[in-house]
């Protein structure tokens, strides 16, 4: 089965820019979404596809992909954005299977 | 609104079986998938299944297979997500989430699961 990796923590100043990056040869065919997940809290689909942002979200968030690298880019970071931010993909080795990376903790500063 | 609420709380003995259940509402249910995705304590989100509302069809992670069991009831829009033989490693958060394209749109609130001796 595929894996994808994230690095399990990122800060970021206030207002500054951040990317988080997913890895993974699954990537390569299908599209990272990415979700948000806030302590105690269901996760929350942040983006999708090449680049599309479920109603709600803020346009300060956008996703982008290369080769086997998925990256979740949040410009002008605020204080509400620290969470645990999870990508996902579909498994290469099954027609439903999905895969989780292992999740970035996201802290502002 | 799209909302999915999910049954209560449980408290399992090592070796018994949880049903957990995910009650859909604002949407047509037999248009989308179901997908259900579990966390143990202080980890990541693990997917541990798929099944379509449409037609009954599974996919399972291989990690699960032959533990899970997956349905759903047309009749009043609700899946179920059946886990046997439980273990410690089991306890986790239980999430349910509707499957649009390929990704998780709209998720449950959660279940806790805890498997204890």
């Amino acid at each position: 089965s595929s894996e994808l990796t994230q690095d399990p923590a990122v800060s970021v100043a206030l207002g500054q820019t951040v990317r988080i990056t997913c890895q993974g040869d699954s990537l390569r065919s299908y599209y990272a979404s990415w979700y948000q997940q806030k302590p105690g809290q269901a996760p929350v689909l942040v983006i999708y596809g090449k680049n599309n942002r479920p109603s709600g979200i803020p346009d300060r968030f956008s996703g982008s992909s290369s080769g086997s690298t998925a990256s979740l880019t949040i410009t002008g970071a605020q204080a509400e954005d620290e969470a645990d931010y999870y990508c996902n993909s579909r498994d290469t080795s099954g027609n439903y299977r999905v895969v989780f990376g292992g999740g970035t903790k996201l802290t502002v500063l | 609104q799209v909302q999915l609420v999910q049954s209560g709380a449980e408290v399992k003995k090592p070796g018994a079986s949880v049903k957990v259940s995910c009650k859909t509402s604002g949407y047509t249910f037999t248009s989308y998938g179901i997908s259900w995705v579990r966390q143990a304590p202080g980890q990541g989100l693990e997917w541990m299944g798929w099944i379509s509302a449409y037609n009954g069809n599974t996919d399972f992670a291989q990690t699960l297979q032959g533990r899970v069991t997956m349905t759903t009831d047309t009749s009043t829009s609700t899946a179920y997500m059946d886990l046997r033989s439980l273990r410690s490693d089991d306890t986790a958060v239980y999430y349910c989430a509707r499957e649009s394209g390929y990704q998780f749109d709209y998720w449950g609130q959660g279940t806790q699961v805890t498997v204890s001796s």
